[in-house]
């Protein structure tokens, strides 16, 4: 069976702290893909990054970077000088198959980030 | 380029009555899922239709069951509605070359069941 596990669920910090955000995931497939989504309070969830099994190397996007292992079924999410604007929920998924298949998704961690 | 776009943006419905969402995806894509977000959840993925066929169903009940057009736009209806169905309801689309499993979603429908 498919889980995600977000062990935050919620995170404060002061802008322009670096925040890392955990997720563990746990499936029987060898090919699968991991995705972080944010969803601001206008509910609408956006897309950040997706990543396949068989790509374990770590990935910077800007202020945003993730840690893909394997060896702990981890994949982490690191914001690095936080803004203000960061402030969201952010859910890890996990899809199995590598289609457009169905995404299991984490029950998100709620950062929030102050002035 | 319009995203993923779902109507109505809030609902509100009393239990018994039946209701439909409709959700039309991002230009190119021809996969559309459905899930289920009750509040400080995750969402729940209830089922994807592809080629106007349902292709994957999560662990939901018969009451929910929808319809994909040719156009590729979709519809969740719910029948019998109960208390425990007042969640936020998001559309997903999926599909092009080269990023074809990426989901992206509505801004969601929010019913509230009475």
């Amino acid at each position: 069976a498919q889980k995600v596990t977000q062990a935050q669920t919620e995170i404060s910090v002061v802008e322009k702290e670096d925040v890392t955000l955990d997720c563990v995931y746990e499936t029987r497939d060898t090919t699968y893909y991991l995705f972080w989504y944010k969803q601001p309070p206008s509910g609408e969830l956006v897309f950040l990054i997706r990543r396949n099994s068989f790509d374990e190397q770590n990935e910077i996007s800007g202020r945003y970077s993730w840690n893909f292992q394997k060896s702990t079924s981890s994949f982490n999410f690191t914001i690095t000088a936080s803004q203000v604007v960061d402030s969201a929920v952010y859910f890890c998924a996990l899809s199995e198959q590598g289609g457009s298949e169905k995404l299991v998704f984490g029950k998100g961690t709620k950062l929030t980030v102050n002035p | 380029d319009a995203g993923v776009t779902q109507s109505p943006t809030h609902l509100i419905k009393t239990r018994g009555q039946q209701v439909t969402l409709r959700c039309s995806p991002k230009s190119g894509h021809d996969t559309v899922s459905w899930y289920q977000q009750a509040l400080g959840q995750g969402p729940q993925f209830i089922f994807q239709y592809y080629e106007e066929e349902e292709r994957q169903r999560g662990n939901f009940p018969d009451r929910f069951s929808g319809h994909q057009f040719p156009n590729y736009s979709s519809e969740l209806n719910v029948n019998a509605l109960l208390l425990g169905d007042s969640a936020l309801y998001l559309c997903a689309s999926s599909g092009t070359s080269g990023s074809r499993n990426i989901q992206y979603f509505g801004a969601g429908t929010r019913l509230s069941v009475l």
